[in-house]
């Protein structure tokens, strides 16, 4: 069964470091998003991606943040210069055409130290 | 903007007991509701959907949801717990209606379940 990849599973990095979440959607797929969890709260909508470009972001998603499909397969979340406050589990997920159903990676812990 | 409240952080039943987490959600416009799991160390799984139609959704794992527009309430329910239920159950509903392209989806802030032998 097709599933939504992502690397690394955890990463730790010093505050004021970038860093880059990387996501491989699921082959067929069109829209692809970014979620975080902080740890002890709830899942946040980050951005929404289409056609190389956003679709929405939220409040959180400022310009610390960007998104890129550098080529067919890959879909990546950086942040420039990380904060103590960005440390979080970070999702990417994808959906088809219609949109129905969202498929979610495993995610990747930032430790912000 | 939606709202999805999910009544008890933390729910514990005893193996081959009823499971019920609840959820209820706000929305001016026609809902689309989410049930996600999530086991330990793992993604988010799609448990079921409500789009349209029959108000019963049945999804995977024995587990099913009934939306109830009166009360804006799409509870989870499975009838026996099974241990390997023990996990996070996420409610979510989108700001859009899908079809429509790409939407994000609001989530409610969890329920921890836990089966007790």
């Amino acid at each position: 069964e097709p599933e939504v990849t992502q690397t690394p599973s955890h990463q730790v990095t010093q505050m004021g470091q970038e860093v880059i979440l990387r996501c491989v959607p699921i082959s067929n797929h069109l829209y692809f998003y970014w979620y975080r969890q902080i740890l002890g709260q709830k899942v946040e909508f980050l951005v929404s991606f289409y056609n190389n470009e956003i679709s929405e972001k939220s409040e959180i998603f400022d310009d610390q943040f960007s998104v890129e499909r550098p080529d067919g397969s890959n879909f990546t979340l950086k942040i420039r210069s990380t904060k103590l406050e960005d440390s979080a589990m970070y999702f990417c997920a994808s959906s088809d055409e219609w949109g129905y159903e969202q498929y979610f990676g495993p995610g990747t812990r930032l430790t912000v130290t | 903007a939606q709202s999805v409240t999910q009544l008890g952080s933390h729910v514990s039943v005893s193996e081959g007991a009823l499971v019920l987490l609840r959820c209820n959600y706000s929305s001016s416009v026609p809902p689309y509701l989410f049930w996600y799991v999530q086991y330990p160390n793992q993604g988010l799984q799609l448990l079921l959907k409500y789009t349209t139609g029959a108000t019963l959704v049945k999804g995977i794992n024995g587990f099913e949801a009934e939306f109830k527009k009166s009360e804006t309430s799409f509870h989870l329910t499975k009838p026996s717990a099974h241990m390997s239920d023990a996990a996070e159950y996420f409610c979510a509903a989108p700001e859009a209606a899908p079809g429509a392209g790409s939407y994000q989806l609001t989530f409610g802030k969890g329920t921890k379940l836990s089966v007790i032998p």
